[in-house]
């Protein structure tokens, strides 16, 4: 069974902060994404990565910057919070071919 | 520029009785349909997809149906049961560029 793990499931923290969430997973999947959940908008893609090193900017980057030093790890820094950056961040991998992504739990982001 | 749209956002429905979840598409470019089932303080979890090829899908209870010259889907679910309700995400996957377009979701409630 494929593992895509998040650090946290809930922080909060303070408009200005940096900060880091961290998704891991253990497949060996080349692709992972960065996604964003607000009620009546679904889920919005961030940025993703196709491998070591590699980001590409999703449909709403502004605000968000990502590392992938790590095959297995995919981190999304907010680089000052705001408070519209609350919101549920989920993380994603897949591999090269195929149709299926799996999800991650989820961390919930409260910016005060 | 919403490419995938769900226009009903929830739906309620005896248990027992067959659930019908709507979505619209305007991309004719996409490879996969896929639905994501999710609960609250979790990931979405794969449902079921369809190939653009095809027109349905079935697993189990669940059967997608594709109506290309509409550019529309659907998720049915026979019977449906409480442990059901949930928020279904409809999805679209072009394999070039890799991602995944999501809708608003459908939050269904199963009665019992």
């Amino acid at each position: 069974d494929v593992k895509v793990t998040q650090s946290s499931r809930y922080l909060v923290k303070r408009t200005g902060e940096k900060v880091f969430l961290e998704c891991v997973q253990d497949m060996d999947h080349e692709n992972m994404f960065w996604y964003r959940q607000d009620p009546g908008l679904g889920l919005r893609l961030i940025y993703f990565s196709y491998d070591v090193k590699m980001k590409e900017k999703g449909d709403i980057p502004e605000g968000y910057s990502v590392s992938r030093e790590k095959k297995e790890r995919f981190s999304l820094i907010l680089e000052s919070a705001s408070t519209n950056q609350t919101s549920m961040y989920l993380c994603a991998s897949r591999i090269r071919s195929g149709a299926g992504y799996t999800f991650g739990s989820g961390t919930r982001l409260t910016v005060v | 520029d919403q490419q995938v749209k769900q226009n009903s956002p929830s739906l309620s429905v005896q248990e027992g009785r067959i659930s019908i979840l709507n979505c619209d598409y305007t991309n004719s470019m996409f490879d996969y349909f896929l639905w994501y089932k999710k609960y609250p303080a979790e990931g979405p979890t794969f449902l079921i997809s369809i190939s653009s090829i095809k027109d349905k899908n079935e697993d189990g209870r669940f059967t997608v149906f594709l109506n290309k010259s509409a550019k529309h889907l659907s998720l049915h679910i026979v019977p449906s049961q409480p442990g059901d309700s949930a928020v279904y995400f409809c999805a679209a996957l072009k394999e070039y560029g890799n991602k995944l377009v999501f809708g608003a979701g459908t939050i269904l409630r199963v009665k019992s």
